[in-house]
């Protein structure tokens, strides 16, 4: 069984630019969810994709977008890059949306973005 | 909005000794609870989980009740090894479904021979 992965595992943008993370999701899930986490915090939620729509997103701006594809892979994209938007990007599936299993995730590796 | 408050690290023990990591919680209506468990070099594993107050998660010898009179969920482990160093993050869902967790800030745990 594949785990979820995470390309690129590392990347250095520069300010405005933009970028896209990618995301394989667990075989046989078809949520993903994405997470932000800062140095020294905790993973914060930016947003969730189920069966290729939006669904619940966090405190994000507009510029931080996404999509999911019928095999569940998904993509980050990121505009008008920030300082502020460095930080390690984990994408986490799950194998369905809501009910017993609400919560339990399996996490990527992440992506590292530094911001210059 | 929801919040989770958890010990500040590193904290570091001794192996075989007693681990409690404290975390507790804000949130309104009835948010599941979680433990997820970063080892190094890893991503975040799911490390147990609690759905109602007074339940009791619990694995790989690891342990923590939902206490909702003090909105209480503290991890607990009799004996620890030093394979359970890592980062552990405290979490809670929004209790609306889906998969929107909030997390606290983790502690580093570092067990020493």
């Amino acid at each position: 069984e594949t785990g979820v992965t995470q390309s690129p595992t590392h990347l250095i943008k520069t300010r405005g630019q933009q970028v896209t993370l990618r995301c394989s999701s667990q075989s046989g899930h078809n949520t993903v969810s994405w997470y932000q986490q800062a140095l020294g915090q905790g993973p914060q939620f930016i947003f969730q994709y189920y069966r290729e729509e939006e669904n619940g997103r966090g405190n994000f701006p507009p510029r931080f977008s996404g999509l999911q594809f019928p095999n569940y892979s998904s993509e980050l994209n990121v505009n008008a890059l920030e300082l502020d938007d460095s930080a390690l990007y984990l994408c986490a599936s799950s194998p369905g949306f809501g009910g017993i299993k609400a919560g339990e995730l399996f996490f990527g590796e992440g992506s590292r973005l530094t911001v210059l | 909005g929801n919040s989770v408050t958890q010990m500040e690290g590193p904290v570091t023990l001794s192996e075989e000794a007693f681990l409690t990591i404290n975390c507790t919680y804000t949130a309104t209506g009835y948010p599941s609870l979680f433990w997820y468990v970063q080892y190094p070099g890893e991503g975040l594993q799911l490390l147990l989980k609690a759905t109602k107050a007074d339940d009791k998660g619990s694995n790989k010898g690891f342990e923590a009740t939902y206490r909702k009179e003090t909105t209480s969920f503290h991890l607990e482990k009799g004996s620890v090894q030093v394979s359970d160093s890592a980062v552990y993050f405290c979490a809670l869902s929004d209790g609306g479904g889906g998969n929107k967790l909030t997390f606290g800030t983790g502690t580093q745990l570092k067990v020493e021979l």
